[in-house]
């Protein structure tokens, strides 16, 4: 089974930030990667799809990169509605998520 | 407007099975996997196991491989997940889950259901 490792798991952080959530694989997934926005309470919502395409309605302050074992999502500067957690999840080899990372108002 | 509507809350014992299901509005089935996607309380997601309704063939997390069963009637455009042998562990928010087979991504979950909370409890 591939693993994927999340980091940070917890990120404070405040309106206007650069943002920088990394996302780890056992093993390649080539852009096989995905990232989702989750609320309390909510289901998750899709926000970037093979590693570095902005999905539909999705604001362009959002932005992922990597391929192989190594991907980031990047949020230019953080508005209020973006506390949220974050997982990526791989589409290679079976599917699977990453950990998830709370980013939280500092 | 796409919408997958799933079925309400469920109280089960331990031991028992549970079977919830999950409504397609808007689109066919047919043109996506369906996925189920479990949540335990303050924990993070969980891939259960996907269905391809076009070709009635199915994939599981071997985690959960003998317990869970995907299944879908395509002629209602309805996807149902069965998990028996139940336990606390097993408590939860299920989600179903849709990806297109071609189009974007490559199983990217585009159309999220609404949740359906499973307690497992004596």
């Amino acid at each position: 089974d591939i693993q994927m490792t999340q980091s940070p798991s917890s990120l404070p952080a405040s309106v206007g930030d650069r943002v920088t959530i990394t996302c780890r694989a056992s093993q390649s997934l080539g852009n096989y990667l995905n990232w989702y926005q989750q609320k309390p309470g909510k289901a998750p919502q899709l926000l970037i799809y093979d590693a570095s395409s902005l999905y539909s309605g999705v604001p362009s302050r959002f932005s992922g990169s990597g391929s192989g074992t190594d991907f980031t999502l990047t949020i230019s500067s953080l508005q209020p509605e973006d506390f949220a957690t974050y997982y990526c999840q791989q589409s290679s080899n079976d599917l699977a998520f990453g950990g998830g990372t709370k980013v939280e108002i500092k | 407007q796409v919408q997958l509507v799933q079925s309400g809350a469920e109280v089960r014992k331990p031991g028992s099975s549970v079977k919830v299901s999950c409504k397609a509005s808007g689109a066919s089935i047919n043109g996506y996997t369906v996925n189920w996607v479990r949540q335990a309380p303050g924990q993070g997601l969980e891939w259960m196991g996907r269905i391809i309704p076009i070709e009635d063939t199915t994939k599981y997390a071997q985690k959960l491989q003998g317990r869970v069963t995907i299944t879908a009637d395509k002629s209602t455009n309805t996807a149902y997940m069965e998990l028996s042998s139940l336990r606390s562990a097993d408590t939860a928010v299920y989600y179903c889950a849709r990806a297109p087979i071609v189009g974007i991504g490559h199983d990217a979950f585009d159309i999220w259901g609404q949740g359906t909370v499973v307690s497992v409890s004596s």
